[in-house]
Parts: C-alpha cells; sequence; structure tokens
C-alpha cells in the first residue's frame, strides 16, 4: 500500500464550475477526513467517515460541498458552483479507529484554483 | 472554543544547532492531546510528535522533544543537531480526549529555514 492517494493533484476552474476530489485511503483504516488549508494557514477540519458513516460535519462545510464514502473505501468531495474563497489546498487523511492518538495518514492534497 | 496559536511565522536555524518552535493553546478541557506535524514543501503532512495531556513527562523522538507546561497551555517543540531535512512548516495541532470528536485544531504554522 503506497499511502492516502488524491486525486487530481492540481484543478484550476471557473467560478460558478463543479468540481469533484478523490480520496482513496490506505486500505486498512476505516476512518477518513478531509481538511482544507488556505495559503498561510493551518488545515481546518471539514468532515470525517467512520467506514461509510459520515460522523462529523464542521460548520465550514457549505450545502455547496458534499462528500461520500460509498461502501467504506475511496471518499469523494464534491464542490457545487465554486467560489473564488474556495481556492486552497483540499487534504485528505485516514487512520484506525482512535488514530489521531497516533496521527492521521495525510494525503499529497489538491490544490483548487478558482478563476 | 479551542484555539492553537503558533506566534513565530517564521524561524531559521544553522545546520547541526537546536531551534525551539513556540505553541499555545486555549482550552478548558482537562484531557486532551497535543500534536506537532511537519509539512516539508510540495509534500504530504506527517506526524512528529504526540502529547497527552495527562501524562507529565515530556515526549522525546529521537532529535525531537517537546516542553508541555499544562499550567501556560503551553506546548513548544525542540530540535536538536538540525538537519537540511527538517526544513519544513510546522503545525502544532490540538484534540481533545472526550466528546468523541476527530477533529484536529491547528495552528497557523511556523516555516522552519535550516542554514547549511
Amino acid at each position: 500500500d503506497t499511502g492516502v492517494s488524491q486525486n487530481p493533484r492540481h484543478k484550476i476552474t471557473k467560478r460558478g464550475q463543479n468540481v469533484t476530489f478523490r480520496c482513496d485511503p490506505i486500505s486498512e483504516h476505516n476512518r477518513l477526513y478531509w481538511y482544507r488549508q488556505t495559503l498561510g494557514q493551518g488545515p481546518e477540519f471539514l468532515t470525517y467517515f467512520q467506514n461509510e458513516a459520515q460522523l462529523e460535519k464542521s460548520r465550514l462545510l457549505s450545502d455547496r460541498f458534499s462528500a461520500e464514502r460509498p461502501k467504506g473505501s475511496f471518499s469523494t468531495l464534491e464542490i457545487q458552483r465554486t467560489e473564488q474563497g474556495d481556492s486552497a489546498m483540499y487534504l485528505c487523511a485516514s487512520s484506525f479507529t482512535g488514530g489521531t492518538l497516533y496521527g492521521y495518514t495525510f494525503g499529497s492534497g489538491t490544490r483548487l484554483t478558482v478563476v | 472554543a479551542q484555539t492553537v496559536t503558533q506566534s513565530q511565522p517564521e524561524m531559521s536555524v544553522q545546520e547541526a544547532e537546536t531551534v525551539t518552535l513556540s505553541c499555545t493553546y486555549d482550552t478548558s478541557e482537562s484531557d486532551y492531546y497535543l500534536f506537532w506535524y511537519k509539512q516539508p514543501p510540495s509534500r504530504q503532512m506527517i506526524l512528529v510528535i504526540r502529547q497527552e495531556a495527562y501524562k507529565q513527562q515530556n515526549a522525546t523522538e529521537n532529535r525531537f522533544s517537546v516542553n508541555f507546561q499544562k499550567a501556560a497551555k503551553s506546548f513548544s517543540l525542540k530540535i536538536s543537531d538540525s538537519q537540511l531535512g527538517d526544513a519544513a512548516m510546522y503545525f502544532c495541532a490540538y484534540r481533545p480526549h472526550q466528546g468523541g470528536s476527530e477533529k484536529l485544531v491547528f495552528g497557523k504554522g511556523t516555516k522552519l529555514t535550516v542554514n547549511p
């Protein structure tokens, strides 16, 4: 297993378009997390899944954002009607239950630029 | 709400010397976890060191150690014998022990430069 994989690495989109990112976690990990990191800031929590269940959502996750994890494997994060403020690095991480105690395994992120 | 503050946006150190990165946090919880993560340029974030708040002893991992001052809500990272590969953004993070939330709260980060 090569770690957490995120695709695409970079995405440039026009304002108002929809975008979807994919995250493939480490196969044995049952928890998957999404974070957003804007320039000069630390990562901000968006949501997390245990298997296929979405257990927590941040208030940052507006109605334009939706995340899924069908069958508890890969996850997708969709942003509808993108805005310039959505430009950021979107980080995915995975872990076993209780993984925050030992650290998540992060992916390299998807950098979104909204023009 | 819990907050994490890293007051040093940038730090630099000479190779082989020691540097300390500062972190303070605000919480009303008594039991929690603190972390330091490293994010090299264009690479994924990795865990450097972890501290459980109920433990008095400061955590150490090879050249990395922390100075955990619970009463002062301070959690600094010391890097000894700095190496060029230590150059990265360093993020301090907090998570409560109870409450079921898996959310890590990160500071804004400190950019560490290591000079040869």
